[in-house]
């Protein structure tokens, strides 16, 4: 079955350091993947999506994620964190195959420390 | 162009009362899909509408149901509502369902707390 797995549900990183935020996936065709953030008392917005273009994904708000199939993974990362950037992030997934529903992981949540 | 939107962002209910929340997609988006957001589950799908036809059903309990309008306006509703009930009841709406591209976009929900 398709899923996703975030690895952490709390981050926490000063202004100014690099995000890292981990999603794996389990798939053995290589699935579309999403990050959607969520900020307080809002939905949530696409950050970016991997389709089986380029493996690096730039996205909104300097974001950006690499497609690994190796490992299974579509991390996000950016270079350096800000206030704003505080808010949860979701990985999401839908299999091309099974033309289902977008799956989400259970999230993780960034704080950055002034 | 306007967003998705979500009416009423907040309600109360009490145990056993039935509860119905609407959401407006974007103007020309024909496919509505439903999550339920909770901080012990997370997003869980609930189900998704296109053109007035229910084309894809999550793993709830059928006191969860829900139709869509000729102008792709959507409901959804919950009888014999449940302390587990409480949550944030998030709707999005797309061109042709998300399939494709996945990109969705999200009103800001409707915050449902069950007494």
């Amino acid at each position: 079955a398709q899923s996703v797995t975030q690895l952490g549900s709390h981050v926490s990183v000063s202004e100014g350091a690099l995000v890292l935020l981990r999603c794996n996936y389990s798939s053995s065709v290589p699935p579309y993947l999403f990050w959607y953030v969520q900020y307080p008392n809002q939905g949530l917005q696409l950050l970016l999506k991997y389709t089986s273009a380029a493996t690096l994904v730039k996205g909104i708000n300097g974001f950006e994620a690499e497609f690994k199939k190796s490992e299974t993974s579509f991390h996000l990362t950016k270079p350096s964190a800000h206030m704003s950037d505080a808010a949860e992030y979701f990985c999401a997934v839908i299999l091309k195959s099974s033309g289902d529903k977008l799956t989400f992981g259970t999230g993780t949540r960034l704080a950055v420390r002034p | 162009k306007a967003g998705v939107t979500q009416t009423p962002r907040y309600l109360i209910k009490t145990r056993g009362q039935q509860v119905t929340l609407s959401c407006s997609p974007i103007s020309g988006h024909r496919s509505v899909s439903w999550y339920q957001q909770t901080p012990g589950q997370g997003l869980q799908f609930l189900f998704e509408y296109f053109s007035e036809t229910q084309r894809n059903k999550g793993n709830f309990p059928g006191r969860f149901s829900g139709r869509q309008f000729s102008n792709s306006r959507s409901e959804m509703n919950v009888s014999t509502l449940e302390l587990g009930d409480s949550a944030l009841y998030l709707c999005a709406s797309s061109l042709t369902g998300g399939r494709d591209t996945g990109e969705l976009f999200f009103g800001e929900g409707s915050r449902l707390t069950v007494l």
